[in-house]
Parts: C-alpha cells; sequence; structure tokens
C-alpha cells in the first residue's frame, strides 16, 4: 500500500539549534517527493521536491532534505532554526504520471526564543 | 499572477444547507484539486480533475460533487452539509501529473 509516515506529530526546538523532520514512504513505483510548509492561517508552500539525481535536495528558507531510497526516507534539515520557521510540516509522494500525491499527517515545529 | 484563489475565506452552515466552493487558477494548469485538512488527519482528497470537463473522485468523494466547466475553475459542492465536513479546505492546481502543486489559501467552514 502507499503511504506517507512522518513519526513525530509535534516538534520542538530552541531558535538556532538543528533541526530534522522524519519522513518515511512507501510507494511501488519511483517516487517523487516533497516537502510543505504551511504557517497558521495560510495555504501550503513548497519547501523542495525530488525527482532524481542528486540525493540531497536543497530547498527555500536554509532547507534541504536527503533521500535514502535503501531507507525509504526523505527526511528535512535546517542548520539553524529561526523563530520564523515555526509552523506545520507536510511530507507528500507523488510519481511520474501520477495524478495523486499521499501526504502525510503533519509535524508542528515549535521554536523556543 | 494571483496563483490560485478560493472564494469565500469563511464560511458557516446550518446542518442541511448547500454551499458552493470556488477555486479559481491563472496558471493555466491542466490539474487541480480539492482537499480537506482535520487536525491529526494531514489532507486528504476529496476529488480532483485532470482537464477541463473531467472529475474524479478522490479519498473521501461522499457528501461532495465538483464540476470543471472551465479549465481555470475548480467548483466543490456540498449539497446537504453535515457537521462532519467542518473542516479547512484547500484546493490546489499542477501543470504536469505529479509533479509540484501550487495551493490556495484555504476556505474554513463550520457546520452547525
Amino acid at each position: 500500500a502507499q503511504s506517507v509516515t512522518q513519526p513525530d506529530i509535534h516538534i520542538t526546538v530552541s531558535e538556532g539549534a538543528s533541526l530534522e523532520l522524519r519522513c518515511n514512504y512507501s510507494y511501488g513505483a519511483t517516487p517523487y517527493l516533497f516537502w510543505y510548509v504551511q504557517s497558521p492561517g495560510q495555504g501550503l508552500q513548497l519547501l523542495l521536491k525530488y525527482f532524481s539525481g542528486d540525493t540531497l535536495v536543497q530547498g527555500i528558507k536554509g532547507f534541504e532534505a536527503e533521500f535514502k531510497r535503501s531507507q525509504s526516507s526523505f527526511n528535512l534539515r535546517k542548520p539553524s532554526v529561526h523563530w520564523s520557521d515555526a509552523a506545520e510540516y507536510f511530507c507528500a509522494v507523488g510519481g511520474p504520471g501520477a495524478y495523486k500525491y499521499i501526504f502525510g499527517t503533519g509535524t508542528r515545529l515549535k521554536v523556543l526564543a | 499572477n494571483a496563483g490560485v484563489t478560493q472564494t469565500p475565506k469563511f464560511r458557516v452552515l446550518k446542518t442541511g444547507q448547500s454551499m458552493t466552493l470556488l477555486c479559481a487558477q491563472d496558471m493555466n494548469h491542466e490539474y487541480m484539486y480539492w482537499y480537506r485538512q482535520d487536525p491529526g488527519m494531514g489532507l486528504r482528497l476529496i476529488h480532483y480533475s485532470v482537464g477541463e470537463g473531467t472529475t474524479a473522485k478522490g479519498e473521501v468523494p461522499d457528501g461532495y460533487n465538483v464540476s470543471r466547466l472551465k479549465k481555470q475553475n475548480f467548483l466543490l459542492g456540498l449539497e446537504s452539509a453535515a457537521p462532519s465536513q467542518t473542516s479547512v479546505y484547500f484546493c490546489a492546481s499542477s501543470q504536469l501529473a505529479g509533479n509540484e502543486q501550487f495551493f490556495g489559501p484555504g476556505t474554513r467552514l463550520t457546520v452547525l
């Protein structure tokens, strides 16, 4: 079955600390992987995406993610978190020619000053 | 270039009332989607469209209908609203299947 798992519902980090948000997927074909961010009361904004090639992808706002096929993971990282990064983060998987995404249930990030 | 817009932003309905949510995109995208977002459940696909005049069921289609008469618009209808349809509704569009989806700002619907 196709699925996306974000094991951490809530994460709290101090400003300036590093961040890693986990995402594991199950997908029968070549996956296209995405991370979106949702600020309170807003829609979703794309942070980064992976289709093929270099397994370390850079995104906006200083985020990066690494695709590890052997672990079926696509974890999101940031070296130093800013207070404005407090939001909810969603991992999603699709595929070439696939009309639909599968979303994870999200990880809510809280940043302590 | 407004991207994806949704109308209205907020709405309160009584059980049994009907309403239509409007989604419009100005990017000439082929694919459009309606999702609902509920706490702890992420985004669930209601219906989607792969082009003008087409619609298809998603993960949670019951109680909703959709139409895509024009390429730029995707309408979501609730014929007889129920409290279980209280949610935040998001519209999205994409140019290519499987590619990046662009999201609207959402509609917060409360059914009393």
